[in-house]
C-alpha cells in the first residue's frame, strides 16, 4: 500500500541555519503531497502542499518541491528561527479509492536553538 | 471564524469507562476523520466519514464507535475494550471528494487513563 517515509529526528540546528527534511513516498497513483506543522500541545496545520509533479509549494519560507523521478517531496528553508521549532509531518492523499484520506509519516521533531 | 472545536482538551478516564470526546466544525466540510497520536508513531486513522449517516473503520477501529447524524459534528466514543486509551487524539475535516484532499485540524484532546 501507499506509505510516506520521512528522516527521524531531531534535528537540532542553530538559528538561521538551512533546513532539509527528507520525505519520500510510495504510491501506485499520482497522489497529492503535504507537508504539516504541529506547535507542542495542538493540532495540526497546513504549512504547504503540491499536488502534481514538478509543483513547488511554499508558504512562510518553506520550500517542497513534488519530483516524481525519485518519488521525493523534501521539506526546505534557507534560515531557521527559533519560532520553526516543531513537528513536521509529511503525507500523501490515499488514491487507493473515492476517498480523501491522507497517509502520514512519523513526524520530524525540528529544535531551534538561539 | 471557521474552524474546528474539540472538547474537551484535557479528558481523565478511570478504567471500564466509556468516555466522548467531541468534533464540531463549521466550515460545511462532508469528510471528517478521527486519529490517534502517540509519541514517535505519527497519526493513525481511526474512523472517518465522507457524508452524513455514513462513516468507515481506519486501521485501528477496535474500541471506539463514531456517529454523524450531523453534517458539523461526528463525536468519538473511547470504549471499555480499548485496551490502551491514553493518548493525544486530534479531528479533522477536508471538503470531500477526491479534489481536494486538504484536511483541517482540531485542536486535540489529551485524553488519559488513570
Amino acid at each position: 500500500g501507499d506509505s510516506v517515509t520521512q528522516m527521524e529526528g531531531p534535528v537540532t540546528l542553530s538559528e538561521e541555519a538551512f533546513l532539509t527534511i527528507n520525505c519520500t513516498y510510495t504510491a501506485t497513483g499520482y497522489p497529492s503531497l503535504f507537508w504539516y506543522v504541529q506547535y507542542p500541545g495542538e493540532g495540526l496545520q497546513l504549512l504547504l502542499k503540491a499536488t502534481k509533479a514538478d509543483d513547488k509549494g511554499s508558504n512562510k519560507g518553506f520550500e517542497a518541491t513534488y519530483r516524481k523521478e525519485t518519488t521525493s517531496f523534501h521539506l526546505e528553508k534557507g534560515s531557521v528561527q527559533v519560532s520553526d521549532s516543531a513537528v513536521y509531518f509529511c503525507a500523501l492523499s490515499d488514491q487507493g479509492g473515492a476517498t480523501n484520506k491522507l497517509i502520514f509519516g512519523t513526524g520530524t521533531l525540528l529544535a531551534v536553538q538561539p | 471564524d471557521g474552524g474546528i472545536t474539540q472538547s474537551p482538551k484535557y479528558l481523565f478516564r478511570k478504567e471500564g469507562q466509556n468516555v466522548t470526546l467531541s468534533c464540531e466544525q463549521n466550515l460545511n466540510h462532508d469528510a471528517m476523520y478521527w486519529y490517534r497520536q502517540d509519541p514517535g508513531q505519527g497519526l493513525r486513522l481511526i474512523y472517518y466519514s465522507q457524508i452524513v449517516n455514513d462513516f468507515q473503520k481506519g486501521d485501528i477501529a477496535e474500541g471506539y464507535s463514531v456517529s454523524r447524524e450531523k453534517k458539523e459534528s461526528f463525536p468519538l466514543t473511547v470504549t471499555s475494550a480499548q485496551k490502551n486509551p491514553t493518548a493525544f487524539y486530534l479531528c479533522a475535516s477536508s471538503k470531500g471528494g477526491t479534489e481536494d484532499n486538504e484536511q483541517f485540524f482540531g485542536p486535540g484532546t489529551r485524553l488519559t487513563v488513570l
